[in-house]
């Protein structure tokens, strides 16, 4: 069974950028896209984005020029950097396996001074 | 962007009885839509895929129907263990969304 564990800071500085890593278990990255969500109180649930093992990306267009996401195959790791936050970028953020079969936990990003 | 209505918001019913939930896309998404399940400091967790078919483990009690524009997840008789919030997410059109949820309470 594929599990998934999000790991990074908790509180991020405004304007500063975001950074997350998923760890992939029981299971590898490749031949999957992976991808990240995120849900805070006011927007819901939003797909960020997603990440083929090979490294090609599809990322929502509201968050395109912040968004960038990255592939580590030899320690079946993706991650997420999220440039610019602010106060709206306050969420928990999940991983997932593609589509959603999967999923981590999630973790709490808070954006603040 | 395809917009995901679900209703009703809240839904009050009791253990034993039969939930209905909706979910209404803005342009048909044909059967790209999935259901999940949300409690409380928990991730959603996928019940129903590619509209009508359930994930693996998941329970015969949960069903759902529709393609198109209108969907319907049915969970025939209710169990204390499910009653928590339903989404709907459509992955037809990128970005892929989800619905604002539908909350299923104890009555």
């Amino acid at each position: 069974q594929v599990q998934l564990q999000e790991s990074g800071p908790g509180l991020v500085k405004p304007s500063e950028t975001l950074s997350l890593t998923c760890t992939v278990s029981g299971g590898s990255i490749s031949p999957n896209y992976w991808s990240w969500i995120r849900q805070t109180p006011g927007k819901g649930l939003e797909w960020i984005g997603y990440i083929y093992y090979s490294g090609s990306t599809n990322y929502n267009p509201s968050l395109k020029s912040r968004v960038t996401m990255s592939v580590d195959t030899s320690k079946n790791q993706f991650s997420l950097r999220l440039t610019s936050v602010t106060a709206a970028d306050t969420a928990v953020y999940y991983c997932a396996r593609f589509w959603g079969d999967f999923w981590g936990q999630g973790i709490l990003v808070s954006v603040s001074s | 962007e395809i917009v995901l209505t679900q209703s009703p918001a809240t839904l009050s019913l009791s253990p034993g009885e039969r939930a209905t939930l909706s979910c209404r896309a803005s342009q048909s998404v044909n059967t790209h839509l999935a259901w999940y399940q949300q409690k409380p400091g928990q991730a959603p967790k996928v019940l129903i895929y590619d509209a009508s078919n359930r994930a693996t483990g998941i329970p015969a009690r949960f069903s759902g129907s529709g393609s198109g524009t209108d969907f319907t997840l049915t969970i025939s008789s209710l169990e204390p263990e499910d009653f928590a919030v339903y989404y709907c997410r459509q992955r037809s059109d990128w970005p892929w969304t989800f619905g604002q949820g539908t909350k299923v309470e104890i009555k």
